[in-house]
C-alpha cells in the first residue's frame, strides 16, 4: 500500500517564524501537489511538482520536490495568521496518474 | 471562478435513510471524483468517473454506496441505507486528466453528513 507521511502532523507558531513541512514515502510519483485546507471548506490547490529537484516559490511559501521524486517540503518564510489551515500532500501514482495518494496533513495555527 | 458545487452543504438524518449528494464538476472537466474525509483516516477515495465512465469504485462499501453521472454536469453519491459510520465530510473534485502528468484538482466545499 502506498502511503504518504506528513510531519508534524500538529504545528503551532508566532506570526513571523520560519515553517518547514515535510511529505515522504517509499514510492515514486509522476507529481506531487500541495493543498491548503481550511475547516468548512474543501482542499485548495497551491502547486504541483513535477521534476525531481524542481523547486516552485509562490509569495512566502517554497516547495521542493525530492531529487528521487519520492518526497517534497513545504517552507513558509515570515509566517502569517491567514497561513493557518491543513496543509495537504498528495502523490500522484506513477502507474496510473489519474489517482492521488494522500497524506493526513499537518495541521498550522500561527497565532498573532 | 469556475467552482464545483456540491449540495446539500450539511445533512443530518437518521440511521435507514437514503442520502443523496450531488455534485456539479467544472465545465470541460473530464474526470470527477467522490473522497470521504474524517478526521481519522483523512482523504479517502471512493469512486472516480472520467468521461462520465466509472472507473474505479473499489473504495466504495458496495452494499449501501453507489455512484452515478447521468450527465456531464451531474455526479451523485448515494448512501443507502445510511448508518452512524457514515458520518463524514463528503467532497466531489473534478479535473482535466488527458496527457502523463496529472496537475491537480478543484474541489467543492463539501458536503458535511451526520447520521444519527
Amino acid at each position: 500500500t502506498q502511503l504518504l507521511e506528513q510531519s508534524p502532523q500538529f504545528l503551532s507558531i508566532q506570526e513571523g517564524e520560519n515553517l518547514t513541512v515535510y511529505c515522504n514515502s517509499s514510492s515514486v510519483f509522476s507529481s506531487l501537489q500541495w493543498y491548503r485546507q481550511e475547516p468548512g471548506e474543501g482542499p485548495v490547490l497551491l502547486v504541483t511538482v513535477v521534476t525531481g529537484g524542481e523547486v516552485k516559490k509562490l509569495k512566502r511559501l517554497t516547495f521542493q520536490f525530492g531529487d528521487a521524486r519520492k518526497d517534497s517540503s513545504l517552507h513558509i518564510t515570515a509566517a502569517q495568521p491567514g497561513d493557518t489551515g491543513l496543509y495537504l500532500c498528495a502523490g500522484a501514482d506513477a502507474g496510473n496518474n489519474r489517482k492521488l495518494i494522500w497524506g493526513l496533513g499537518t495541521s498550522l495555527a500561527v497565532n498573532p | 471562478d469556475a467552482r464545483v458545487t456540491q449540495t446539500p452543504r450539511h445533512k443530518v438524518t437518521e440511521m435507514g435513510q437514503e442520502v443523496t449528494m450531488r455534485c456539479q464538476p467544472i465545465l470541460g472537466h473530464n474526470t470527477v471524483f467522490w473522497y470521504r474525509q474524517t478526521m481519522m483516516q483523512g482523504l479517502e477515495l471512493l469512486a472516480y468517473f472520467r468521461n462520465r465512465a466509472p472507473l474505479d469504485d473499489s473504495g466504495m462499501p458496495k452494499d449501501r454506496f453507489s455512484a452515478e453521472m447521468p450527465d456531464a454536469t451531474l455526479a451523485t453519491l448515494k448512501i443507502q441505507p445510511s448508518e452512524p459510520r457514515d458520518s463524514a465530510v463528503y467532497f466531489c473534485a473534478s479535473g482535466s486528466v488527458g496527457g502523463p502528468i496529472l496537475y491537480g484538482y478543484t474541489f467543492g466545499s463539501g458536503t458535511r453528513l451526520t447520521v444519527v
